[in-house]
């Protein structure tokens, strides 16, 4: 099956910095990529989606100039977390499609101290 | 709003037993898709299954088959002779569209097999 990467896949950083977690397809062309998050024992939610050259859609009560989402290209898509606080600590999951399925990566775990 | 409902927090099943997995979801939607997708510790999603709403027959895939009530809008996954690989969280999920659009996921069954 096809292939996602996410990266880093674990980041451990300051309350008030900003982190990036890249997602990539790394064998195919994804028009469309997905933000999940997952609080621990609980089910994914959907934080946006992003389209390749469009602005994201963000799901009700995601901040989006706290979750900064950048689709420069069909194998990219990065996730910004601004100035990051502990409530913002969580496992970052996304996803892409191939307009058939979509392909989850294996997640990015972010600890805000 | 679309909503995707497992109603069975934990279940658990033998080693080689067969164990049913429930969902049930709404929507007022006549075309959508379903899928169940299994989360094992390393937390990587893995689909196991997807049915197409407008297909009659149920989906099959090695062990595992769903149970698809399109009337009552149940999702049942069957899993047959289990094995110890298959103890995981299991996520029934819906979309509008095959892949395409964005997934609503039920909370989660954790799936114990004793060997």
């Amino acid at each position: 099956g096809a292939v996602v990467s996410q990266h880093p896949s674990w980041v451990i950083c300051k309350s008030g910095t900003s982190v990036k977690i890249e997602c990539r397809s790394l064998d195919f062309q994804a028009t469309t990529m997905f933000w999940y998050r997952q609080f621990p024992k609980q089910s994914l939610m959907l934080m946006a989606t992003s389209n390749e050259g469009s602005k994201a859609t963000y799901e009700q009560g995601v901040e989006k100039d706290k979750f900064l989402i950048n689709h420069a290209s069909l194998t990219l898509s990065t996730l910004t977390v601004t100035s990051a606080h502990p409530e913002d600590s969580s496992f970052y999951i996304c996803s892409a499609s191939d307009n058939y399925e979509q392909f989850f990566g294996p997640g990015t775990r972010l600890t805000v101290l | 709003a679309q909503t995707v409902t497992q109603s069975q927090p934990e279940m658990s099943v033998q080693e080689a037993e067969t164990v049913t997995l429930s969902c049930t979801y709404d929507t007022s939607e006549s075309d959508y898709y379903l899928f169940w997708y299994k989360q094992p510790p390393s937390r990587q999603m893995i689909l196991v299954i997807r049915q197409e709403a407008y297909k009659q027959q149920n989906a099959t895939e090695n062990r595992f088959s769903v149970n698809f009530q399109k009337a009552a809008k149940s999702f049942s996954l069957k899993i047959s002779d289990s094995q110890l690989g298959d103890a995981a969280m299991y996520f029934c999920a819906y979309a509008t569209q095959g892949g395409s659009e964005k997934l609503v996921f039920g909370k989660g069954m954790k799936l114990t097999v004793n060997p």
